[in-house]
């Protein structure tokens, strides 16, 4: 079984439309990570979160740690937002991070 | 400041050929990071390194990679000889401090074609 397994694995949308990502795990974390990437191009840290909330604009993730679950929630989706999502785990003192496979997301106009 | 910068951003070599990958990350960050992704597997970390020192090079597929950081601002993967399965995009990320608990930013990537 995969250490952090990311739901839905494609996703489409349309425009406006408010858009859930989910990411759980297995293991003991320090950090859960939100990463984007736009096809063929690439990755931005969008959020590193260790406990609660945190907003940026329309998006907006959280985390329960004791349910090991992490939510990407993006408002008013645009296709611009069109891109790979992936979750990440760090531990602390280990530097490695742990990588979901990642989930497509497309907003159609 | 500009970001991690990798060159070159595409490479289209043939097999056998010695094949060198560029990153600058960004100044003040004191880890570099080298990820490979591919279709089947993802993202891995190949090396990382702290300080310029490398941390943990378990990553690395085998003795045909290699990596240096002679200074704070410049790393290398070199890839020789290059072989068909090392097609893939090649990503450095920096970071502030150690450990994984730091935002990384990444470069552009190195997209790497072996024929």
């Amino acid at each position: 079984k995969n250490e952090v397994e990311q739901s839905p694995q494609n996703l489409t949308a349309q425009e406006g439309e408010f858009i859930t990502i989910n990411c759980s795990y297995s293991v003991g974390i320090s950090a859960l990570h939100w990463l984007q990437q736009h096809p063929g191009g690439g990755i931005v840290s969008l959020f590193m979160l260790s406990s609660g909330k945190k907003k940026h604009g329309r998006l907006i993730a959280t985390i329960n740690i004791q349910e090991k679950h992490s939510s990407l929630h993006i408002t008013a989706s645009h296709p611009r937002d069109s891109a790979v999502y992936i979750c990440a785990l760090s531990g602390g003192s280990n530097y490695k991070l742990t990588f979901g496979k990642g989930t497509l997301l497309t907003v159609n106009p | 400041d500009a970001g991690v910068i990798q060159s070159p951003r595409h490479e289209v070599t043939e097999m056998g050929q010695e094949v060198t990958l560029r990153c600058k990350p960004i100044s003040g960050h004191n880890s570099l990071f080298w990820y490979r992704q591919t279709m089947m597997r993802g993202l891995e970390l190949l090396i990382y390194f702290n300080n310029n020192v490398p941390i943990d090079d378990s990553g690395m597929p085998e003795d045909r990679f290699s990596a240096k950081m002679p200074n704070a601002s410049f790393s290398t993967l070199k890839i020789q000889p290059s072989e068909p399965r090392d097609s893939a995009v090649y990503f450095c990320a920096s970071s502030l401090g150690q450990g994984a608990d730091e935002t990384q930013y990444f470069g552009p990537g190195t997209r790497l074609l072996v024929l």
